[in-house]
């Protein structure tokens, strides 16, 4: 069975700490994905990457960063972590030219 | 600019009843529409898409019409489980900035009770 794999279930962490969220996917997909899932607000994409090293904004990258070094694996990165960053996190994998989506079950971030 | 407005919720239904959730759209262009539905504990799934104006998606006795006239994409099943209660979110594609990215709705809770 395909799959995205987020290594945490659920994260505490103190401000001002960096913080970093895994995926790993075995689709050998393109595409990747991070959204940030706030109730009443959806889905907001963080940033994403179309190939091995290459990463784009999304709508609200503020205060992350993102790393690809290899294609199964994408990384979020909170520099300083913030009370306002406590959410759901999700990635999600794509092949290059579609939009059908497989996600993963979602990092739950509390930043105390 | 591309967005998905969907009925706030919480959905609350006895089990057998029938559900509408609605989807409205604004997007430049013909994007493809879907709906994803979240289970508690649980990431995004699929649950059915439309790519053009008119077509059906179905799955799960879920079904959605991509109405162009009225840039709506409502979510309707006849008889609702408990199983069903979920988190649905709607969401459209479009191809923007040189990639294809999914927009989403702000989701839409349903609760069913036997």
């Amino acid at each position: 069975d395909v799959k995205v794999t987020q290594s945490s279930r659920y994260l505490v962490k103190r401000t001002g700490e960096k913080v970093f969220l895994e995926c790993v996917q075995d689709m050998d997909h393109e595409n990747m994905f991070w959204y940030r899932q706030d109730p009443g607000l959806g889905l907001r994409l963080i940033y994403f990457s179309y190939d091995v090293k290459m990463k784009e904004k999304g709508d609200i990258p503020e205060g992350y960063s993102v790393s690809r070094e290899k294609k199964e694996r994408f990384s979020l990165i909170l520099e300083s972590a913030s009370t306002n960053q406590t959410s759901m996190y999700l990635c999600a994998s794509s092949p290059a030219t579609t939009t059908f989506y497989t996600f993963g079950s979602g990092t739950r971030l509390t930043v105390v | 600019g591309n967005s998905v407005t969907q009925m706030e919720g919480p959905v609350t239904l006895s089990e057998e009843a029938f559900l509408t959730i609605n989807c409205t759209y604004t997007a430049t262009g013909y994007p493809s529409l879907f709906w994803y539905v979240q289970y508690p504990g649980e990431g995004l799934q699929l649950l059915l898409k439309a790519t053009k104006a008119d077509d059906k998606g179905s799955n799960k006795g879920f079904e959605a019409t991509y109405r162009k006239e009225t840039t709506s994409f409502h979510l309707e099943k006849g008889s609702v489980q408990v199983s069903d209660s979920a988190v649905y979110f709607c969401a459209l594609s479009m191809f923007s900035g040189g990639y294809n990215k999914l927009i989403f709705g702000a989701g839409t809770r349903l609760a069913v009770h036997p």
